[in-house]
């Protein structure tokens, strides 16, 4: 069965370490693989977009890889701030009808950054 | 003002009445989805539109049905809403050539 993992323990951190977050699927081949963040109660808000033939992408103090024979992506954050915290989502896109694509979303890893 | 706006932002309603969610964008996008997110289970789609003409369900459409009134406009039915629909819902619009969604501030629907 299609299964995306992302771990269900929050976790914790100290301020001004580097945050790894995983995201591990099976049974998918996507083009596309986003992160998002989602704060309590509100929308996700759109991070990353990494493409299959990427590794890597960059963006301020965000990092993501990409690693289609592993299936898994990372998501780092460096020299995190409590701000950060958060919950943060992986999605896959997944190819929909007419040939577009679609995002399948994990369940999300709590981030906590403690001052 | 936002980009993506629900109504209701919170509704509370009772078994078997028939309730409409509603979403509006004016990013100007063609795509719009709703959602529903569940502690525990993550943000799972109901139903998606790629355009005014097209509607597509997605991987939890039993109870549920939709409408796109305009390119702006996506509502989200409850025929005869039940407990188990109890649960925070999203729109999202995306661009056409971008895959990256634009989420509104969420409906959370209590149904007794």
């Amino acid at each position: 069965s299609q299964k995306i993992e992302q771990n269900s323990e929050a976790l914790n951190i100290q301020e001004g370490k580097t945050a790894t977050l995983t995201c591990n699927y099976t049974n998918y081949s996507p083009a596309y693989l986003q992160w998002y963040r989602q704060d309590p109660g509100r929308g996700p808000v759109f991070l990353l977009l990494i493409r299959e033939n990427e590794k890597e992408k960059r963006k301020e103090r965000l990092k993501v890889t990409f690693d289609t024979t592993l299936k898994q992506s990372l998501f780092h954050i460096t020299a995190s701030q409590p701000a950060d915290s958060a919950t943060y989502l992986c999605a896959l896109d997944i190819i929909a009808p007419r040939g577009s694509y679609i995002p399948t979303f994990g369940r999300g890893t709590s981030l906590i950054v403690h001052p | 003002d936002a980009d993506v706006t629900q109504t209701p932002r919170n509704r509370i309603t009772k078994t078997g009445k028939r309730i409409m969610l509603e979403c509006s964008q004016t990013k100007g996008h063609d795509r719009m989805y709703w959602y529903r997110q569940d502690p525990g289970l993550g943000l799972r789609l109901i139903y998606y539109s790629f355009d005014v003409k097209d509607i597509n369900k997605g991987e939890i459409s039993d109870g549920y049905s939709v409408s796109r009134q305009a390119q702006a406009k996506f509502s989200l039915s409850l025929e005869s809403a039940i407990p188990n629909q109890t649960a925070l819902y999203f729109c999202a619009t995306s661009d056409r050539d971008r895959y990256e969604q634009y989420f509104g501030p969420g409906t959370r629907l209590t149904v007794t």
